[in-house]
Formats: structure tokens, sequence, C-alpha cells
């Protein structure tokens, strides 16, 4: 069963200071991961996809570790509309190459305080 | 901007009836998605739809169908509703394949009672 964990906290952070979290994944042969962002009662929108060699946007971070299987997020500076729910998001492909399987983790809950 | 819109915010139905979510998207994409989401479960993914007339199961297609007559529209059917169907529904598109960026739709929250 292909699974994705992350710790759902919530995670009270002081406004500024940074802030990190991980999601693990069991499924060795996963192939692509996102961070999802969702704000209460919204849709989920799409945050930064996780590449092999990490990568950066802005005060975010995004890593990925395939030998320990999980990625991580990592937020700097953080204001206080970082406040969210943030979802990790795995999928594996198929034979065919399209994608056997997109799972969301059930979410990390963040709140920054002032 | 790709828009995904569903035809309700809210919805109250009764247990028993038959419940039509509507889902368009309009950015051509291939792929389409319903999901549910509790708190507690997140999201969990029902069906999925990658071409016109095709459809897949997800992890939890039960008490549920869907149809995707047209490429820019996926509805899903809830035969009998049941107290235990209520939850927000998302719907979802993406673009080439079905593991690329998800679009949502604002949701749909359903209430059976």
């Amino acid at each position: 069963r292909k699974e994705v964990e992350q710790d759902p906290g919530p995670f009270n952070v002081p406004e500024g200071a940074t802030v990190a979290f991980n999601c693990t994944y069991s499924n060795s042969a996963s192939q692509s991961f996102f961070w999802y962002r969702q704000d209460c009662r919204k849709e989920p929108k799409l945050l930064m996809s996780v590449y092999s060699s990490g990568n950066e946007d802005g005060r975010f971070t995004a890593q990925l570790n395939r030998a320990s299987q999980y990625i991580s997020l990592l937020i700097r500076d953080s204001k206080l509309s970082d406040s969210a729910t943030y979802l990790c998001v795995v999928t594996l492909l198929n034979s065919g190459g399209g994608a056997d399987g997109l799972t969301f983790g059930k979410g990390t809950h963040l709140i920054i305080q002032p | 901007d790709v828009k995904v819109t569903q035809s309700s915010r809210y919805l109250v139905k009764r247990t028993g009836e038959k419940v039509f979510l509507e889902c368009v998207q309009d950015m051509d994409h291939e792929n389409m998605f319903w999901y549910r989401q509790d708190p507690g479960l997140g999201l969990r993914l029902i069906y999925f739809s990658y071409d016109v007339k095709m459809k897949e199961k997800g992890d939890i297609p039960e008490g549920y169908s869907v149809s995707r007559e047209k490429k820019e529209r996926f509805s899903l059917i809830l035969e009998s509703a049941s107290t235990n169907q209520t939850s927000m529904y998302l719907c979802a598109s993406t673009d080439r394949w079905a593991g690329d960026e998800q679009y949502f739709g604002p949701g749909t929250r359903l209430t059976v009672t």
C-alpha cells in the first residue's frame, strides 16, 4: 500500500522564525514529489515541485532524500500569511508512463504567531 | 489561468437521494479527478479519468460512479446518498499526464441528512 506520512502538527512558530517539516513515503519507486498549500476552507494549490537536486523559491526550499525516502520543506523568515496546511504529494509512474497513483499526505498544519 | 469550477459550493441532500456533482475545466486538460477530504483522513481519490469516456477507480470508489462524456466535464454521482458521504468533494485536473500539477476546483461541501 502506497503511503505518505506527515506530522499533522500544529506547528506553532513565531513570525520570522525558520520552520521545517518532512514527509516520508513508503514506496521506493515513487517518481514525482510536490508540496501543496491549502488555506482554511480553500482548495489545495501547488506550492512547489521537489526535484532530486533540491529547489528553492524565495523563502521556501524543498529537498528530496531518496535514500531515506522523505521530502522536506523549509520556510525561512516565516510570515503570518504562511499559516496554512502543507500537503505533500507523491506519484508513481506506470509502465505506460502515466501516473499510477498520486497520493496526498494528510497535511501539516502550520500556524505563524505574531 | 486554469479554471476548474464546481457546480455548487454547498449542498444538502437527504439519505437515499441521487446526487450529481459537476466539474468543468477550461484548459483542455486530459486528466480529471474526484477526491473527498475529511478531517484526519486527508484527501482520498475516488475516481479519475484520463480521457473522454474513460474512468479508473481510485482508493475509495464504493458508493460512487462517474461520467465523462466531454473532455471538459467530469461528473461524480452518488447513486443513493448516505450520511457517511457527508464530506468536502474536490475536483482537479492536470495536463499531459496524471502526475503533473493538479489544479483544484473550490470544492463542494456536501451534507447528507
